[in-house]
Order: C-alpha cells, then structure tokens, then sequence
C-alpha cells in the first residue's frame, strides 16, 4: 500500500462545476495535510492546508480532513480553465519529521 | 523577487559527469528541503536541513548524492558520476521549523542525463 494515494485521474469537470479531489494516506499518526497545484513543467504551488477534523474553506477551496477515515479532499467550486492542473495531496507526521510525502497527483481539466 | 530561487532552471549533461545544484531559500526560513520529482510522479524527499545540520536523509540518495549547507543559508546539491536515471527535476523548499509550517517551493532544477 501507497502512503498516500490519489486517483491519478485525468478528471474532466465542465466549467463553473465542483471538482472533487481525494486523497488517502496510511500514517495514522500524519498531522498536517496539503493541496498542492503543480501545471505542468512548473513547480508545486500551495493551494490549501489542514490540520484539524473538518473542512477549511479558502475563496473557491474547501479542504475536507476525516483523520478517522484517513482521508483528505479538495473541493473546487466554479471550476476554471485555469484551475487545469495536476493536484498533488502531501502529508506530514510533524513532530519534528517534517518530510513532505506526496501522492502520484491528479491530472485534473476543466473543459470550458 | 523574496521565493525560493534555484540555479540553474535547466542541466544537460553526459553520463558520468559531475552536477551541482544551488538552492537560496526564502530568507527567513531555517528550514531547507531536497527532493526530486520524475514524470508523472509526485516528489519524493531527498533531504533537509534545519540552518546548516542535515537531519535526516532518505535511502534515494546514493553515495553519490552529497548536499551542504555551510552557513545556514543557501544549499548546494551536487551528484557525482551522474546516471540517465538521475534525470528528473530537483526540487528546493524551505519553511520555518515550527510545527505546521507550510513548505515553498522553488522553480526547480531539471536534469537531463544524456
């Protein structure tokens, strides 16, 4: 089993829909959770973080944390063309480890 | 420009030969991370360092991967007798050290090994 695992995708959204990301990871004892953008041939870019049960909302980003379930998503809502990208879920166990482990991503479009 | 800057963008080298990498974090960030990232493949950690200690290393870097930060500022990532394995883009990030901090990264280095 993968440390964490995303749906590679790709993930077609029509324009102005919600895309939904997901992400499950195998550390029970991870702390923080991160949303990366990564367009291609650049590097990732921090969309969202989160750290604690429940959802954190950021303009049109909810990111969704169930640490029960091992589970972390990213909503976005009125998708745009320039929301194409690959979306990479990183996870640390803090606690002075503080190494980034990453999903494959998902390699999302939003068709206008 | 205050990001994590990284030189250079691009390296083209022969099979065998030496690289070195140079990474200038965000200024007031103690923390600096390595990682490398192939096609189609999320990054995967290399090392870091909290001012000028390297404090952990990951079992992807080979004796002939070395990294130093002598002065707690920028780093340098140097691989020896390079391989067209080795190609990929070399990843710099850098955060605070306390709990919860958010890692930047940088544009990145990409390697091709011919």
């Amino acid at each position: 089993q993968k440390e964490v695992e995303q749906n590679s995708g790709p993930l077609s959204v029509p324009e102005g829909a919600i895309a939904s990301l997901n992400c499950t990871y195998s550390d029970r004892g991870s702390q923080s959770f991160f949303w990366y953008r990564q367009y291609s041939g650049k590097s990732p870019e921090l969309i969202m973080s989160i750290y604690s049960n429940g959802d954190k909302e950021d303009g049109r980003f909810t990111a969704q944390l169930n640490k029960a379930s091992q589970y972390v998503s990213l909503l976005i809502r009125d998708s745009q063309p320039s929301d194409s990208a690959t979306y990479l879920c990183a996870v640390n166990n803090g606690f002075g480890n503080e190494k980034l482990t990453f999903g494959t991503g998902t390699r999302l479009t939003i068709i206008p | 420009d205050t990001g994590v800057s990284q030189d250079p963008r691009h390296k083209i080298t022969k099979r065998g030969q030496n690289v070195t990498f140079r990474c200038d974090p965000i200024s007031e960030h103690n923390r600096l991370y390595w990682y490398r990232q192939t096609l189609g493949q999320g990054p995967e950690f290399l090392t870091y360092f909290q001012n000028e200690a390297q404090l952990e290393k990951s079992r992807l870097l080979s004796d002939r991967f070395s990294a130093e930060r002598p002065k707690g500022s920028f780093s340098t990532l140097e691989i020896q007798r390079t391989e067209q394995g080795d190609s990929a883009m070399y990843l710099c990030a850098s955060s605070f050290s306390a709990a919860e901090e958010t890692q930047y990264f940088g544009p990145g280095t990409r390697l091709l090994v011919l």
